[in-house]
């Protein structure tokens, strides 16, 4: 079964800086999605980006980018300059590019709090 | 914009009460999802659902059942509310793949919290 690990269960960064979530993920699978989800205080999860398992350039958002390492089984998010609009709590998350059934669902990470000073 | 709304933000329910959590998506989605979501434990899959009438189990079912008699509609139910049910519900709607170029993503509701006492 795929597992996914968040192994920072907090973070903390000075507006206008950069920090890195980081995220790994166990699977025997070729083919799949990563996602990096934003959950902020008033609790709607918004989907922040999504990499392709099958493409090698990282994917990017304006602030936000990727560093996928397939090899490694690693997927960090990187926010650039952080506003204070950032601070949230972050999920990664996993999906099978099989179609059928429950292998199409959603695996998360734990999550990271991320703080954001001014 | 995909839109997913939830009945009630908030719901405080008496230890045996039966509850309803109701979830709507406009957006034709074939796929709806029950979360619970716990500090320190992320999001467990409770019930999923990829067609009117057709429900499966997730990872963490008991006590709970699920009814999605129209597309747009997906309820979860707690039959008899117990305290250890007491945690912030999130459902989540997704079209089937190769409908769009995304499908795969899952769009999110704002939540209910709910309070068993």
């Amino acid at each position: 079964a795929q597992t996914v690990t968040q192994s920072q269960p907090e973070m903390s960064v000075q507006e206008a800086e950069t920090v890195t979530l980081s995220c790994t993920y166990d699977t025997s699978e070729s083919d799949y999605y990563l996602f990096w989800y934003k959950q902020p205080p008033s609790r709607q999860m918004i989907l922040v980006i999504r990499q392709e398992a099958y493409k090698q350039q990282n994917a990017t958002e304006n602030r936000f980018s990727v560093n996928f390492q397939k090899a490694a089984k690693s997927f960090s998010l990187k926010i650039s300059d952080s506003q204070l609009g950032d601070a949230a709590m972050y999920f990664c998350a996993y999906r099978s590019a099989n179609y059928g059934g429950s292998q199409g669902n959603l695996i998360f990470g734990k999550g990271t709090k991320l703080s954001v000073k001014p | 914009d995909v839109k997913v709304t939830q009945s009630s933000r908030y719901l405080v329910k008496r230890t045996g009460e039966k509850v309803f959590l109701e979830c709507v998506q406009d957006m034709d989605h074939e796929n709806m999802f029950w979360y619970r979501q716990d500090p320190g434990l992320g999001l467990r899959l409770i019930y999923f659902s990829y067609d009117v009438k057709m429900k499966e189990k997730g990872d963490i079912p008991e006590g709970y059942s699920v009814s999605r008699e129209k597309k747009e509609r997906f309820s979860l139910i707690l039959e008899s509310a117990s305290t250890n049910q007491t945690s912030m519900y999130l459902c989540a709607s997704s079209p089937t793949i190769g409908r769009e170029p995304s499908a795969e993503t899952q769009y999110f509701g704002p939540g209910t919290r709910l309070l068993v006492l």
